[in-house]
């Protein structure tokens, strides 16, 4: 398997530009997680997915950020319109559906938004 | 609420030595699952080690333990015989959860600068 992939690696967009962040999944995993990691704060946890539903949003910081999985094999970040605080290094992460399991992550996108 | 707490920003440790990273946690779950990632300045995310909430001894990976302490709520990682590559920023992880999926935090992170 290839693991997770993320794209792009990197994105340098304007603000007030219309940014997507892409992830696909290992097959077979049914959870899948975004988080966001700056210096100020970390590993943040944006949302994650149980079964292509939304299971928890709380972290995804406000209404600029949206996030999909219109099926089990891809999932999307979008951020509109996106904002110079928005820079970021983003992470894809998947798992089984189990508590013993880690998560398997992607690359992540690194996100400057000028 | 969950919340992970990792209270050391930076550790310097000399080659060859051991080092204790810290990591205490709460939570209302009975069961939970404890982890320590490596993250080199290369990026990625690497699994080191887990530790089940109901598991009696301690974790063990190669150089890697996971001193576990449950009355206290810490999960304090030990590795021992500190190598160059060892340098790197390192994450305390929780996750919990159940019937809706099982969600994972991480701490705020230990950067460990190993020194020759």
């Amino acid at each position: 398997d290839a693991g997770v992939i993320q794209s792009p690696r990197h994105e340098v967009t304007e603000m007030g530009q219309e940014v997507t962040l892409r992830c696909k999944p290992i097959s077979g995993h049914n959870s899948l997680f975004w988080y966001r990691q700056t210096m100020m704060r970390g590993l943040e946890l944006l949302i994650y997915f149980n079964n292509n539903v939304p299971i928890d949003d709380s972290g995804m910081p406000e209404d600029r950020f949206s996030a999909k999985m219109p099926n089990a094999s891809f999932s999307t970040l979008k951020i509109q319109p996106s904002e110079p605080r928005d820079s970021a290094v983003y992470f894809c992460a998947s798992s089984s559906y189990r508590r013993d399991e880690k998560l398997f992550f992607g690359s992540g996108t690194q996100l400057s938004v000028l | 609420a969950q919340k992970i707490t990792q209270t050391q920003p930076g550790m310097f440790v000399q080659e060859k030595e051991a080092v204790t990273l810290d990591c205490t946690y709460d939570t209302s779950d009975q069961s939970y699952g404890l982890f320590w990632y490596k993250q080199p300045s290369s990026g990625e995310m690497i699994f080191l080690i887990y530790q089940g909430s109901y598991d009696e001894q301690n974790a063990t990976e190669g150089r890697y333990s996971l001193n576990f302490q449950k009355a206290r709520k810490s999960a304090n990682l030990v590795i021992s015989a500190s190598q160059l590559g060892d340098s790197a920023m390192y994450f305390c992880a929780m996750r919990e959860g159940g019937t809706g999926g099982f969600k994972t935090i991480f701490g705020a992170g230990t950067r460990l600068f190993v020194k020759a």
